[in-house]
């Protein structure tokens, strides 16, 4: 398995707290992924990063920020976090090369109060 | 913009019979194709990928995968099935610039 570890695994916050989770990788993959998992929407794209200090919008980023200081650090930002902000929210890793997948975290379950 | 459809949201199938998940894609491009398999509380697995040449792909646990570039198509198969493999299945399409785009998943329960 891809050497990723997302932190935390569950966490319970309050509406406008700002809260942040974090990616971390070992295998040196330039590319890195924020994705959300709901019901019936499948997995959407927050933000990714393609570089140290490189980072995108995915098609679901407003009230999201990430940063990436360096390569195996990925980090994903709720500034003011709401309750449909409740989620799973995968980390994702990949080689910046044509056959290369995507590997996943184990996710980190969000519950906003 | 390309996008990834799963018609079935959920299927049930017994143990031991075959199965297959459809997925249709929208791209203006070669399309990179994949499919991923998630147990409850866990993250995905990679299952199998398709990039060119021969258009039926095998897979891990026993999966393959054809593509039919004229029907937009990526359908996933599995000729008999074990009750481990009742999860939840997504296919995805990546982009040029390394994004993946995912159908909303079928969810597969195996009746013994």
């Amino acid at each position: 398995d891809a050497g990723i570890t997302q932190s935390p695994r569950h966490k319970v916050t309050e509406t406008g707290t700002p809260v942040t989770l974090r990616c971390h990788q070992t295998e040196n993959h330039r590319y890195m992924y924020w994705y959300r998992q709901d019901p019936g929407h499948g997995l959407r794209l927050i933000h990714y990063s393609y570089g140290v200090k490189d980072t995108d919008k995915g098609e679901v980023s407003d009230g999201y920020s990430v940063s990436r200081s360096k390569t195996e650090d990925f980090l994903l930002t709720l500034e003011s976090a709401t309750s449909s902000q409740t989620s799973v929210y995968f980390c994702a890793i990949s080689e910046a090369v044509d056959n290369s997948p995507l590997h996943f975290g184990n996710g980190t379950r969000l519950t906003v109060t | 913009a390309q996008s990834v459809t799963q018609p079935d949201i959920h299927i049930t199938v017994s143990e031991g019979a075959s199965l297959e998940l459809r997925c249709n894609y929208s791209y203006g491009a070669t399309p990179y194709l994949f499919w991923y398999v998630q147990s409850p509380g866990q993250g995905l697995q990679l299952l199998l990928k398709y990039f060119s040449g021969d258009t039926l792909v095998q897979g891990i646990k026993g999966f393959e995968a054809e593509f039919k570039r004229s029907q937009s198509s990526f359908n996933l198969r599995k000729p008999s099935v074990h009750w481990s493999d009742a999860a939840e299945y997504f296919c995805a399409l990546r982009s040029n610039d390394y994004k993946l785009s995912f159908g909303a998943g079928t969810t597969v329960t195996v009746r013994a």
